[in-house]
Order: C-alpha cells, then sequence, then structure tokens
C-alpha cells in the first residue's frame, strides 16, 4: 500500500528551529517534495529531493534518507509568516504525487 | 497574471446537479493534474493529463467524474449528479515536461454540495 506520516501538529517559537519528519512506504520512488499551504490557499513549492542527504534553500533546508523511506523539512528562524501546513509529498510514478495529510505548524510569538 | 487560473472559484450546488470547473495551466506546461482536498487532508490525486491525453486516473475518480483537455491548454472537470461527500477543494496543478518538475497549483474550486 502506500503511506505517507507526517505530525498532525507542531508549535514552535518565533526566531527558533523546528523540524518536521515524514516517513513514507510507496510502490514507486522517483522523489520527494515538500510543499507549504496556507490556510484557504494552494501549496506552493518548497523542495524535492531525488538523492540522500541535505539540500539547503535560505531559511529551509529538506533531508532525504531513501533507504530508511526518511525525510525531514528544516525551518530556521521561525517567522510568523511559516504558520501554515507543510505537505509532504511523495512521487511515485511518473505522473503521480501522492501526499500526506500535512502538518499544521503554529508560529508563537 | 501567468499562472494557473480556475474558474469558479466557489460553486455551491444541489445534490444531484452537475457542475464543471475550468483550470487554465501555465502556457507552455503540457501536464496537468486534478487533485481534490478535504480539511486536515493532503490534496488526493485525480487524474492526469500530459498534452490532451489523459494517461492516469485514480480509483477516487468514479463514473461520475469526468475530465477532459481537448486541445491540450485548459482543462475541464464534471461532477454529474453530486453528492454530498463530494464537497471539497478542487485543486489543479501544471509541470512542465520532464517528470519530477514542480507542480504548480492553481487557487482551487471550493464546491458545496447541499
Amino acid at each position: 500500500g502506500q503511506n505517507i506520516d507526517q505530525p498532525t501538529e507542531m508549535t514552535a517559537t518565533e526566531g527558533a528551529i523546528v523540524q518536521i519528519n515524514c516517513t513514507y512506504q510507496t510502490s514507486g520512488f522517483n522523489g520527494l517534495f515538500w510543499y507549504q499551504q496556507h490556510a484557504g490557499e494552494a501549496p506552493t513549492f518548497l523542495s524535492y529531493n531525488v538523492l540522500d542527504g541535505l539540500e539547503e534553500k535560505g531559511r529551509f533546508s529538506s533531508f532525504l534518507s531513501r533507504s530508511k523511506g526518511y525525510s525531514y523539512l528544516l525551518l530556521k528562524e521561525l517567522q510568523m509568516k511559516d504558520s501554515a501546513s507543510y505537505l509532504c509529498a511523495v512521487h511515485s510514478s511518473a505522473s503521480k504525487i501522492i501526499f500526506g495529510s500535512g502538518t499544521r505548524l503554529s508560529i508563537r510569538p | 497574471d501567468t499562472g494557473v487560473s480556475q474558474n469558479p472559484r466557489h460553486k455551491i450546488t444541489k445534490r444531484g446537479q452537475n457542475v464543471t470547473f475550468r483550470c487554465d495551466p501555465i502556457s507552455e506546461h503540457n501536464r496537468l493534474y486534478w487533485y481534490r482536498q478535504t480539511l486536515g487532508q493532503g490534496p488526493e490525486f485525480l487524474t492526469y493529463f500530459q498534452n490532451e491525453a489523459q494517461l492516469e486516473k485514480s480509483r477516487l475518480l468514479s463514473d461520475r467524474f469526468s475530465a477532459e483537455r481537448p486541445k491540450g491548454s485548459f482543462s475541464t472537470l464534471e461532477i454529474q449528479r453530486t453528492e454530498q461527500g463530494d464537497s471539497a477543494m478542487y485543486l489543479c496543478a501544471s509541470s512542465l515536461g520532464i517528470s519530477g518538475n514542480e507542480q504548480f497549483f492553481g487557487p482551487g474550486t471550493r464546491l458545496t454540495v447541499l
């Protein structure tokens, strides 16, 4: 079957660092996406990992371990505007992307 | 604005009615996707087009759902005999060519079936 697990909710403090974990079991794997989605808005692309390791992009970094079926999104220097849902998604075939249920991140001052 | 657009943004209908949504992808994108998203869940894949060809359909897409992309540009998603369980946000996304490329999402059409 296809299964993507990520925590439902997380809370962090402005200026701090937070790590959102994602584990997956899918029948195919081409890569792993992270998307950000603010309430009532469409998802926006954050990162796409194909190879193992850490990829850094400004305040956001994404890590992938294909052998462990594991990824995380690291957000540094948190800002209030980072309050959103973060979606882990597996690119399982040429055309199909399977999304997790998302992690709702709340930032407190 | 050259992003993905969807119309209408909101649709309220009575159970049993038919509805049709439209998606206009980014002009040079040849891949187009439809997703459905309910509150607290991630988007669920419905179907995928490469140019005008519908290459994949989810098992979620019952016989009441049909999608077209007649000229390989805009796409329509029709739901016949709507049910209350069809209430959701319907998202369209497009991407360019190579598999794994970033998908750009439209703002979605929120469907409410009364």
